[in-house]
């Protein structure tokens, strides 16, 4: 079975300073892996995904994720937030393409 | 923008009415998910067709129904309106045919509201 776990709910950092937002998965096989970002009002916009090839993943906006098979991880990381930065992120497992799994979300708040 | 484009943007309707949700693909996308996401949570998988043939769904009752057609739309059908139908409703298409990798592209959402 599938499943994805988001480790935090709500994430609050300053500008300017590193975002981390965790994710753990589990799959009987290999998966492909991706983040997606909700704004307000807005439809969801990938970010980034894996699919077997290099494990760290560079994305959109400065954002990046390493797969870590050993941990069951998938985390995402940028260097520095920006106030633009705030929204609804989603970590995703997929396998056989229409087994598509949703982690419940982390919302990211970023602080002036 | 994804290309991606759905309709009605809001609905409000009540118990046991039936509702059709309509999505606009990107040209060339043979795959359409849809999706419903419960306030507070992450979407929840309803069902996914590829080249108008249903090939995977979610645990949804079989009150939740759709169609694909050949000119990139498809239409999500819900039956006998529950309170908890209240939900942001998604589809996302794909080129299809990539397996689990097959990058989704997902359109702004129905906000489906039952009283």
């Amino acid at each position: 079975a599938q499943s994805v776990t988001q480790l935090d709910s709500h994430v609050s950092v300053s500008e300017g300073t590193p975002v981390l937002l965790r994710c753990n998965y589990s799959s009987s096989y290999s998966p492909s892996l991706f983040w997606y970002v909700q704004h307000p009002n807005k439809g969801l916009q990938l970010l980034l995904k894996y699919t077997s090839a290099a494990t760290l993943v560079k994305g959109i906006n400065g954002f990046e994720a390493e797969f870590k098979k050993s941990e069951t991880s998938f985390h995402l990381t940028k260097p520095s937030a920006h106030m633009s930065d705030a929204a609804e992120y989603f970590c995703v497992v997929s396998v056989g393409g229409f087994k598509t799994i949703f982690g419940a979300g982390t919302r990211l708040f970023v602080k002036a | 923008e994804t290309g991606v484009t759905q309709s009605p943007t809001h609905l409000i309707k009540t118990r046991g009415q039936q509702v059709t949700l309509r999505c606009s693909s990107q040209s060339g996308h043979n795959t359409v998910s849809w999706y419903q996401q419960a306030l507070g949570q992450g979407p929840q998988f309803i069902f996914q067709y590829y080249r108008e043939e249903e090939n995977g769904r979610g645990n949804f009752p079989p009150r939740f129904s759709g169609l694909q057609f050949p000119n990139y739309s498809s239409e999500l059908n819900v039956n006998a309106l529950e309170l908890d139908d209240s939900a942001l409703y998604l589809c996302a298409s794909s080129l299809g045919g990539q397996g689990n990798s097959d990058t989704q592209y997902f359109g702004p959402g129905t906000r489906l509201t039952v009283l």
